[in-house]
């Protein structure tokens, strides 16, 4: 069936890093890919998003480009912040009207001043 | 906007017990899904509702049921509460099939 597979964490950087956090997928077709983020005592929220291959969905500077030839959706930033402090999930979107939306286990990134 | 809203924040119950948890979705969004989250297993799907009817399931027992009105507000019940049930119950909503899920800060349940 479809799948998601991320990078388990927990990813420690320093302010102003460098990050990439990997995410691959399973999929029969072409669904859309999504990245979401978590803050402590929060709900998921959207981060960024692609519907087809080669789009790139960016947002807050975070940045990640659908590729369909590697099956990847990975999530990079240039320069983290303590604030980008959380937990991220990489996720496949439904195809079909009965699918649901199938999501990775998380990323806990942790960003030391 | 008002964006997905789930009430009560934080809960605590006792073994035994039942609990109803509601979730308000997004204004013109019809579908909703709840998720468990645990430290241990992570984001489990539970349900989805759309337009009043179940669409999609988890793998959770019976004990876990929800239900969609005609407003597509939604509510989840567990019944016969267990020390493993104690989790973040998360909703989201969307507009349609294909697109992104909008979610709701949470519900914390602690079960003594």
């Amino acid at each position: 069936g479809d799948s998601v597979t991320q990078m388990e964490g927990p990813v420690t950087l320093s302010e102003e890093a460098f990050l990439t956090i990997n995410c691959t997928y399973t999929a029969t077709g072409y669904p859309s890919l999504f990245w979401y983020v978590q803050y402590p005592g929060e709900g998921l929220q959207l981060l960024l998003k692609a519907t087809k291959a080669d789009d790139k969905g960016s947002n807050k500077g975070f940045e990640a480009t659908y590729r369909k030839e590697t099956t990847s959706f990975h999530l990079e930033k240039g320069s983290v912040q303590v604030s980008d402090s959380a937990v991220y999930f990489c996720a496949l979107g439904p195809m079909n009207r009965d699918d649901k939306i199938i999501f990775g286990k998380g990323t806990r990134l942790h960003i030391l001043p | 906007k008002a964006g997905v809203t789930q009430t009560p924040r934080y809960l605590i119950k006792t073994r035994g017990q039942q609990v109803t948890l509601s979730c308000s979705p997004i204004s013109g969004h019809r579908s909703v899904s709840w998720y468990q989250q645990t430290p241990g297993q992570g984001l489990q799907f539970l349900f989805e509702y759309f337009s009043e009817t179940q669409r999609n399931k988890g793998n959770f027992p019976g004990r876990f049921s929800g239900r969609q009105f005609s407003n597509s507000r939604s509510e989840m019940n567990v019944s016969t509460l267990e020390l493993g049930d104690s989790a973040l119950y998360l909703c989201a909503s969307k507009r349609g099939s294909n697109t992104e899920a909008f979610f709701g800060q949470g519900t914390r349940l602690t079960v003594v």
